[in-house]
């Protein structure tokens, strides 16, 4: 069975420094992706970014990273540069089954941006 | 990005009646979709996979003949809480990808409430 566990329940940072949300996996797959969701005060889940177990290098979009490092079982997010937008709920996920698209979630962390 | 449409948004309902729920995918076809409840401040709960032309599968402790599942076509997949109790007030929320193991697409959830 997987398992994440995302231990910051909440965190408050200052408009324009970047933040660091932690995520650590439990797996015994060879092969899964791990995803990241932001989840805004109206429900929706929104897509982020997503790093396979395979990928040697870090994944990258926009102002969001993946700090990946497998040996720890870790799969940071970094948001550079926050915004007051950024206030939201934030999941990590991983892939339960490769090729079965089942999601795992971790409990999640509330990011709140501070003007 | 691939768009999953999920409705109602909203919806409260006496105690004992039924609510259906729908999801789409608009631009894709999802031979799975999942879907997922959310207690509040909590992490999202696979409640069951759906998959066109079978028998959804259910994870354990979800009940199969209160949340019937029936997944009619490639772009629709149906959830409906049956004689529904005010325990049943949560957030639920849908799920399709296009791709084995890439992201997954969320509606925008359906917020429940029955009284």
């Amino acid at each position: 069975a997987q398992k994440i566990t995302q231990t910051q329940p909440g965190m408050f940072v200052q408009e324009k420094e970047a933040v660091t949300l932690d995520c650590t996996y439990d797996t015994s797959d060879q092969s899964y992706g791990l995803f990241w969701y932001k989840q805004p005060s109206s429900g929706e889940m929104i897509f982020l970014i997503y790093q396979g177990s395979y990928d040697e290098q870090n994944a990258t979009e926009g102002r969001y990273s993946l700090n990946f490092q497998k040996a720890r079982k870790s799969a940071n997010l970094v948001i550079s540069a926050s915004q007051l937008g950024d206030s939201a709920m934030y999941f990590c996920a991983s892939l339960s089954n490769f090729g079965n698209e089942k999601l795992t979630f971790g409990t999640g962390t509330r990011l709140t941006i501070i003007p | 990005g691939a768009v999953v449409s999920q409705h109602p948004s909203r919806v409260i309902c006496k105690s004992g009646t039924s609510v259906k729920i729908e999801c789409r995918s608009l631009d894709f076809q999802a031979t799975t979709m999942f879907w997922y409840r959310q207690f509040p401040k909590k992490s999202l709960m696979l409640m069951a996979t759906s998959n066109e032309g079978s028998k959804a599968t259910y994870e354990q402790g979800v009940e199969k003949d209160k949340f019937l599942i029936n997944h009619a076509s490639l772009t629709l997949s149906t959830l409906t809480v049956t004689s529904a109790h005010p325990e049943d007030s949560s957030f639920y929320i849908c799920s399709a990808s296009y791709r084995p193991n890439t992201e997954a697409f969320f509606g925008q959830g359906t917020r429940l409430t029955v009284v």
